[in-house]
C-alpha cells in the first residue's frame, strides 16, 4: 500500500449505530487531518493531528470522536449521527507537520450516508 | 479573516480548447501560502502547485499554467488544450503562515467538465 488509505470506502449506518472510520498513511508523515466534503460545500477542516497530539478541534460536534494511536493511523468514531452528517470525509497528511507551506496528501474518503 | 472565493461553480469545454479557474483570496497575514488540488471522480484530492505570497512569477508545468497577481489578490489557473482526463473539481487554498496548515481553508471548488 502507499500514500493514503481509507477504509471503508462507503458506509451506510443508521442515527443510533456507532461506526468507526479508519485512515493510513505510508508516507511517513507527522501530521493528519479529517475533512468533511458535503455537497455544495467547502471542505470543512474538521480536526488537526501533530505527533499524535491533536492540535486543532474545528468546533465539531462531540458525536465525531478522533482517535489517532500513531502518526500513521487516524480514527474517526462516529455515534448517534444525523442525516446531515451524510458527506464524504476526507483524511490527508502532511510531512513536518501541519505548516503552512505543507502541501497535503489525501486519501480517496469515505462515502458517509446517514439514514 | 481568510477567505477563498472560487466564483465558478462548474466550467464545461470541448476537448482542446484552454480554460482558465479563478481563485480570489483575502488574508490579513503577509506571508501566506497559495494551492490548487485536482479531485479526479475517485475522490482523492491531489496537490497541483503552491505558491508563496512573496514569489509572484507565473509558473508552467506542461498544459498547466497559474498567474499570481497580489494587486488583485487573485491565483488563477489555466488549462491549455484540454483533455477529458482534465474532467474534475479543482480547489484552491489559502495557508496563512501565522495559523500554520491548522487552518488551510478550501474555496468551493470548480467542476470542469471536458467533452470529447
Amino acid at each position: 500500500e502507499t500514500g493514503v488509505t481509507q477504509t471503508p470506502r462507503h458506509l451506510v449506518m443508521g442515527m443510533t449505530n456507532k461506526k468507526s472510520l479508519k485512515c493510513e498513511q505510508h508516507l511517513g508523515h507527522n501530521a493528519m487531518y479529517w475533512y468533511k466534503q458535503s455537497a455544495k460545500k467547502p471542505l470543512e477542516l474538521m480536526f488537526v493531528y501533530n505527533f499524535k497530539e491533536q492540535t486543532e478541534n474545528n468546533s465539531v460536534p462531540s458525536r465525531f470522536s478522533p482517535e489517532c494511536p500513531n502518526s500513521s493511523h487516524l480514527f474517526l468514531h462516529l455515534h448517534t449521527l444525523q442525516p446531515e452528517d451524510s458527506a464524504l470525509y476526507l483524511c490527508a497528511s502532511s510531512p513536518l507537520g501541519p505548516i503552512s507551506y505543507n502541501e497535503q496528501f489525501f486519501g480517496p474518503g469515505t462515502r458517509l450516508t446517514v439514514l | 479573516a481568510q477567505k477563498v472565493t472560487q466564483a465558478q461553480t462548474e466550467i464545461s469545454v470541448v476537448e482542446k480548447e484552454d480554460v482558465t479557474l479563478d481563485c480570489v483570496y483575502e488574508t490579513r497575514d503577509t506571508t501566506y501560502y497559495l494551492f490548487w488540488y485536482k479531485q479526479p471522480p475517485s475522490g482523492e484530492l491531489v496537490f497541483l502547485i503552491r505558491r508563496n505570497s512573496f514569489d509572484e512569477q507565473n509558473e508552467i508545468s506542461g498544459r498547466y499554467s497559474w498567474n499570481f497577481q497580489k494587486s488583485t489578490s487573485s491565483f488563477n489557473f489555466t488549462i491549455t488544450a484540454s483533455q477529458v482526463v482534465d474532467s474534475a473539481v479543482y480547489f484552491c487554498a489559502l495557508s496563512e503562515a501565522k495559523t500554520g496548515g491548522f487552518k488551510t481553508i478550501f474555496g468551493a471548488g470548480t467542476r470542469l467538465f471536458v467533452k470529447a
